[in-house]
Formats: structure tokens, C-alpha cells, sequence
């Protein structure tokens, strides 16, 4: 069974440029979550789509946004970007419609913001 | 305001031995916990979970204990193994209001299992 798929792996940018990052689920899936990882601070939650729709929302401005497609894939956009954007972005997927379900990670997108 | 706190930053720990991972949390709206190791240029992978109506889950060499009362979990592996060598996070979520469907993350121990 494949799991979590992020792309691309690394992405360097610059500031003010925007960036989108991909991420297929595990089959079956249809819950799809982000999460940042900035250097120095923990696992921080960004967003989470299960069937379409945006279903709860972390502490991040606005111009971070994303989307999940019909076959449940997602992306995460960041517009404006800042040098504190400089981070490991990690998508993880579940099972959706169910509580206490674990998350599955993929293997994160390493953006560099120069 | 961390809310999970995983207060040991590291543990060194001898293959064969049992390894004990600590967690604190609390927040009284967690209801489901959950344990994942990480190696270096990898995503974290998923070990083995808890809902807040155990207080102890299995799975294999793994063990989670939940006491509610103190707000804390444990990570039990025995025994340990030298591959076992990651960082170690403990995570948890809600039901409901802010907490629902996202996982608060500790900031990890590392665990280092000698030969």
C-alpha cells in the first residue's frame, strides 16, 4: 500500500515569491492534514480537509491556504512568502468522518526561503 | 502555551532494557493520544494510540499508559533495540472546539538504544 506522497521533496524560493506544495493521501483516505515544522519549533498544525471542505484551521495568516480535490488530493499555497516560511511542511492523511483516527505522515516538502 | 510537553529531551537507554517515554498534557478536551517516531529525513511514523477511555494499549513491544488524572502517557518499548534509535513525539487531539481533528505535537525525545 503507498502511503502519504508529498511533492516536490525541496523547494527553494524568495521572499515575496508564492509557492504550491502537493500531497496524495493513502488510499481510502479522505481526511488530508498540514502541518509545518519551522526550525526550532515543533510539529505545528496548519490546516485540515476531509471531503472537499476546509474543517478546522491552525494559527497561521491568511495567506496560507489550501484545497483538497475530488480524488482527495491536496494542495498548500503560501502567498507572500517570508523568510520565516523557511520550514518542513508535512501532509498526513486519515481516515475520514471518524474521530481517533491516527494520521499517516508523508515525508514532508523542504522549503528554503532565500 | 504548550499544552503537550514531553520534558526529557533525550534518553540513552542499553539493547534489551525497557525504554520509558514521559508526556504531560493539559488540556482537559484531549481525548486520543498518540505516539510517533522519527528519523532523520523521514515523516513521522505512526506507533500505536490511546483513547482517553483505556488506560493501557499494546502492540507487540510497545506499550501506552494514559492517566487521566495526572494529565500524563508513557511510552513503554521492551525491549529495546538498537533500530528503536529516533525521536520520539507524543501527540494529542479533541473532540471538539479548536482541537478537533488536529494533533498538538510535544517536542520530541531522542532515544538512543546502544548496543
Amino acid at each position: 500500500e503507498a502511503g502519504v506522497t508529498q511533492s516536490p521533496t525541496h523547494l527553494i524560493k524568495t521572499r515575496g515569491q508564492q509557492v504550491t506544495l502537493r500531497c496524495s493521501p493513502i488510499s481510502g483516505h479522505t481526511s488530508v492534514y498540514w502541518y509545518q515544522q519551522a526550525l526550532g519549533l515543533g510539529l505545528q498544525f496548519l490546516l485540515w480537509y476531509d471531503e472537499g471542505e476546509e474543517r478546522n484551521r491552525g494559527n497561521f495568516p491568511p495567506r496560507f491556504s489550501g484545497r483538497q480535490f475530488p480524488n482527495y488530493s491536496s494542495e498548500l499555497n503560501v502567498n507572500a512568502l517570508e523568510l520565516e516560511d523557511s520550514a518542513l511542511y508535512l501532509c498526513a492523511s486519515s481516515l475520514g468522518g471518524i474521530s481517533r483516527q491516527p494520521q499517516h505522515f508523508g515525508d514532508g516538502t523542504r522549503l528554503s526561503i532565500l | 502555551d504548550q499544552q503537550v510537553k514531553q520534558n526529557s529531551p533525550s534518553l540513552s537507554v542499553q539493547e534489551g532494557r525497557i525504554s520509558i517515554l514521559n508526556c504531560d498534557y493539559t488540556n482537559s478536551m484531549f481525548d486520543y493520544f498518540l505516539w510517533y517516531k522519527k528519523y532523520p529525513a523521514e515523516g513521522p511514523t505512526f506507533l500505536i494510540s490511546i483513547s482517553s477511555i483505556k488506560d493501557k494499549n499494546e502492540d507487540g513491544r510497545f506499550t501506552v499508559f494514559l492517566n487521566k488524572s495526572a494529565k500524563h502517557l508513557s511510552l513503554h518499548i521492551v525491549p529495546s533495540q538498537p533500530g528503536d534509535s529516533a525521536v520520539y513525539f507524543c501527540a494529542a487531539s479533541g473532540a471538539g472546539g479548536t482541537s478537533y481533528g488536529k494533533l498538538t505535537f510535544g517536542q520530541g525525545t531522542i532515544l538512543t538504544v546502544h548496543p
